[in-house]
């Protein structure tokens, strides 16, 4: 039973358009998101995090927007680069908990 | 220099064999993690530990064991019952889910099983 779902494996933007990247959630008790970037043959980075208590969080080019009603969010890269191109991991934990649950990632391809 | 170091990069193992993958971090972490990748599957929890001398079961446990007797160090082995050993291993630090700090990974040990 997957828990975080990203449903679009892959995504490709032109350079200096906006990525909008998405991922759903079925588990009410998760309190806390987060998204990684991820190159191949390395590790994940943390690159943002969202509690349940906001609905917005920004930090220079990426933004993440929660709808907590739609069991919703979604990562906002403006504008993206060439460098963006990787996978980007959907995480998240419920209160209490020490898992993070990872959704199984979309692809970001950025086109010069 | 900071970080999570894991080693070897690649491994090669026969069908059969325990193998041992290396995590160690200078981060001054209380927690560690394992997660494994496959393709199309995203990352999943293997074993985490809170802190030293504890460890708990992730999702995908079984046919692997772990140790936490060095704060800075949680090795895994891949025993011989784990079905599909083959996968992309990654070690993971933080000072705590439950204080809401990040994992912060290693760059992976790939491990092949023939």
């Amino acid at each position: 039973d997957q828990q975080v779902k990203q449903n679009s494996p892959s995504l490709s933007v032109q350079e200096g358009r906006i990525s909008i990247l998405n991922c759903d959630y079925t588990n009410s008790m998760f309190d806390y998101f987060l998204w990684y970037k991820k190159y191949p043959a390395e590790g994940p980075t943390f690159l943002i995090s969202i509690s349940s208590i906001k609905d917005k969080n920004e930090d220079g080019r990426f933004t993440v927007f929660l709808n907590k009603s739609a069991k919703h969010l979604s990562l906002h890269i403006v504008p993206s680069q060439p460098g963006d191109s990787a996978v980007y991991f959907c995480a998240a934990k419920a209160g209490g908990s020490e898992k993070l649950v990872f959704g199984k990632g979309t692809k970001l391809t950025v086109n010069p | 220099d900071g970080g999570i170091t894991q080693s070897p990069k690649y491994l090669f193992r026969k069908e059969g064999q325990n193998v041992t993958l290396s995590c160690e971090q200078n981060l001054n972490h209380d927690a560690m993690y394992w997660y494994r990748q496959d393709p199309g599957q995203g990352l999943r929890l293997i074993y985490y530990s809170q802190i030293v001398n504890d460890f708990q079961k992730g999702d995908i446990a079984e046919g692997y064991s772990v140790s936490r007797e060095k704060k800075e160090s949680f090795p895994l082995t891949v025993t011989s019952a784990q079905k599909n050993p083959t996968a992309f291993y990654l070690c993971a630090s933080s000072m705590g889910m439950r204080n809401r700090s990040p994992l912060h990974f290693g760059n992976g040990t790939r491990l092949t099983v023939t």
